[in-house]
């Protein structure tokens, strides 16, 4: 997957916990992105990076929030979870040479 | 609003008969447009990619694009469909000169024996 490794691969929680997904590559690209996958929507974009403590809203951003404090990592929080947020999450890279998002395995998340 | 919209949810096709997946988007830039394949259970592969170079774009298992810009579309081809190709496709467009992706709510297509 391109250097993308994403954690954890599973989680099952509760919901009003708060959630943290990681994103790491060990590629250096600037621009880094967060998804959501659900049936009948494809895949919304929750934020997106484009470098070290700069991110941006994506379609679908109301109760996430990110952070990149260094280039590698990409970070997506769930402050409190909900069961609307039960879902899989991709985290993606764009690349510098390719131009081409590539995707991490995704990160499927079961809020009860 | 830029937005992009795969107009069906699903297609059917014979095995051996040709595919055609429609995707039209709405952007008042210069669009890059992709093509991104997933099959059950599996992860997301990029099919083919448009950045202003040729219009026709072919891509990987073969898979081709044409980028209409009169039309604002971007639909996806393949002449002769294997039981392989069946998966959910998404189209993919870069709105604006912000690296911001949006996709397309996905075509899922079933191949027939």
């Amino acid at each position: 997957d391109a250097g993308i490794t994403q954690s954890p691969r599973h989680k099952v929680t509760e919901t009003g916990t708060p959630v943290t997904l990681r994103c790491h590559q060990t590629e250096n690209h600037r621009y880094m992105y967060w998804y959501r996958q659900d049936p009948g929507h494809g895949l919304r974009l929750i934020h997106y990076s484009y470098g070290v403590k700069d991110t941006d809203k994506g379609e679908v951003s109301d109760g996430y929030s990110v952070s990149r404090s260094k280039t590698e990592d990409f970070l997506l929080t769930l402050e409190s979870a909900t069961s609307s947020q039960t879902s899989v999450y991709f985290c993606a890279i764009w690349g510098a040479g390719a131009n081409v998002l590539t995707f991490g395995a995704g990160s499927r998340l079961t809020v009860l | 609003a830029q937005s992009v919209t795969q107009l069906d949810s699903h297609v059917s096709v014979s095995e051996g008969t040709p595919v055609l997946l429609r995707c039209n988007y709405s952007s008042s830039y210069s669009p890059s447009l992709f093509w991104y394949v997933q099959h059950p259970n599996k992860g997301l592969q990029l099919l083919l990619k448009y950045t202003s170079a040729a219009t026709l774009v072919k891509g990987i298992n073969g898979f081709e694009a044409e980028f209409k810009k009169s039309e604002t579309s971007f639909h996806l081809t393949k002449p002769s469909a294997h039981m392989s190709d069946a998966a959910e496709y998404f189209c993919v467009v870069r709105m604006d000169s912000s690296y911001k992706l949006i996709f397309g709510s996905g075509t899922r297509l079933l191949v027939r024996p």
